[in-house]
């Protein structure tokens, strides 16, 4: 299993600020993935997190705006830059041991309020 | 590309009984892995089960068990003798094997509230 830490955990942002939320994970994994969960609704990928590489990115979600990094097997930033109300969302930090098999584990989320 | 249905966005069950959270889905992946999560109002993703395409017994961990029908494609999952504390919401996943993404898709979710 993976222990993940994310912070902050929550914060209130003003419109046009960017924020960096950072994923810790207690072991080394293979897969970090960033999600967004808009209120009341199901999670949806926003990027596979690549390590030593730029992040992957599901379609309607752009580096400009959600930029990723990984720096090495165990952490991971996501910023959301010039933020809107409408980025106001949980955002949810995961990880995966293993590329194929095998549960995802996940953080408890940072959920932002933007102004 | 892959798809995941969740047709209940509210259910009711009374507490002690059993309930069945309908999930379908959609992959053109042969080999693929069936996940069901649960989200209590603390926001936590909790892990509860897990389905192989290609295992042939459905999966059980204690109260909960995956009614898996590959040919309708279908992976439902079922909680017995319901308590208090199932109430939350429950995310049906789906992780390709066959690819190498890795990712986990979700369902859109099934709302679970259990009656005294």
């Amino acid at each position: 299993s993976a222990v993940i830490s994310q912070k902050p955990s929550r914060d209130i942002c003003q419109r046009g600020t960017s924020l960096t939320i950072q994923c810790q994970v207690d072991s080394q994994v293979t897969m970090m993935f960033w999600y967004r969960q808009q209120p009341g609704q199901s999670l949806t990928l926003i990027a596979t997190a690549n390590q030593g590489s730029e992040a992957t990115y599901e379609s309607g979600f752009v580096i400009d705006k959600f930029p990723i990094s990984r720096p090495n097997l165990t952490f991971s930033t996501l910023t959301v830059s010039n933020m809107s109300p409408e980025d106001s969302s949980i955002y949810l930090c995961s990880a995966a041991p293993d590329r194929k098999a095998g549960e995802l584990f996940f953080g408890e989320g940072s959920r932002l309020t933007v102004l | 590309a892959q798809k995941i249905t969740q047709t209940q966005p509210g259910m009711f069950v009374q507490e002690k009984e059993a309930v069945t959270l309908d999930c379908t889905y959609d992959t053109s992946d042969q080999s693929y892995g069936l996940f069901w999560y649960k989200q209590p109002s603390s926001g936590e993703m909790i892990f509860l089960i897990y389905q192989g395409s290609y295992d042939e017994q459905n999966a059980t961990e204690g109260r909960y068990s995956l009614n898996f029908q590959k040919a309708r494609k279908s992976a439902n999952l079922v909680i017995s003798a319901s308590q208090l504390g199932d109430s939350a919401m429950y995310f049906c996943a789906m992780r390709s094997i066959s690819s190498n993404t890795g990712k986990l898709i979700f369902g859109q979710g099934t709302t679970l509230q259990v009656k005294p």
